[in-house]
């Protein structure tokens, strides 16, 4: 089975300074992980994938993200927050190796202040 | 181009009645997936269709929960009959064919929003 932690309910930070939205995973094959972003009353959109290559793996809106095999996390960072980026940050995680199946972490929100 | 489209965006329904929702992928994308997000958690995929084929439908409540892709276009999701616990966004999202070795995104339409009483 395939899961995903996201530990923090909401993040705080203020705009300006870096900010961390933390993901851990577990499954038994090669991941295939992703994060997407939700605001208010819309769908899910999708931000910055690792599939295989480079652990560090850049997306939209300044997001970037490093894969951590040892430590089975996939943290989504930012050098620089806005008070734009507030809104809910979901991970989720594939089985390269067992089917098509997307599982998504609980969400973090992240609130940036000015 | 345009998104993954969904109607309606509210639904208000009594417990024991039914209820369907519509989603009209993005023209090419040959995956369709359906999701339900209760309040507080993260989306769960409910069905997955290839074409007018279903891939995946482990998590589906079968007993009250259907779902049809019958020309690989457009899909219905159906509950019949809902329960209170059924009151949750229900996401529709699709992806494009994957080329050798590719893994492509999901792209998400703005959901239905279903509140049952």
């Amino acid at each position: 089975a395939q899961s995903v932690a996201q530990p923090e309910d909401q993040v705080n930070v203020a705009e300006g300074n870096p900010l961390t939205v933390k993901c851990t995973y577990s499954v038994s094959g090669n991941p295939y992980l992703f994060w997407y972003v939700q605001y208010p009353n819309r769908g899910l959109q999708f931000l910055l994938k690792y599939i295989t290559g480079d652990n560090l793996v850049k997306g939209s809106y300044g997001f970037e993200a490093e894969f951590n095999k040892s430590q089975t996390s996939f943290h989504l960072k930012k050098p620089s927050a806005l008070v734009s980026d507030s809104a809910l940050y979901f991970c989720a995680v594939r089985d390269g190796n067992a089917g098509n199946m997307l599982t998504f972490g609980g969400g973090t929100r992240l609130m940036v202040k000015p | 181009e345009a998104g993954v489209a969904q109607s309606p965006r509210y639904k208000i329904i009594e417990k024991r009645q039914s209820v369907a929702f519509w989603c009209n992928p993005i023209s090419g994308h040959a995956t369709l997936y359906w999701y339900q997000q209760i309040l507080g958690q993260g989306p769960k995929l409910l069905i997955q269709f290839q074409n007018n084929g279903v891939v995946d439908d482990s998590q589906l409540p079968k007993d009250r929960f259907s779902a049809e892709r019958l020309k690989g276009v457009d899909s219905t999701l159906k509950i019949q009959p809902a329960k209170l616990e059924d009151s949750a966004v229900y996401l529709c999202a699709s992806s494009p064919p994957s080329l050798a070795g590719g893994v492509n995104e999901q792209f998400f339409g703005p959901g239905t929003r279903l509140t049952v009483l």
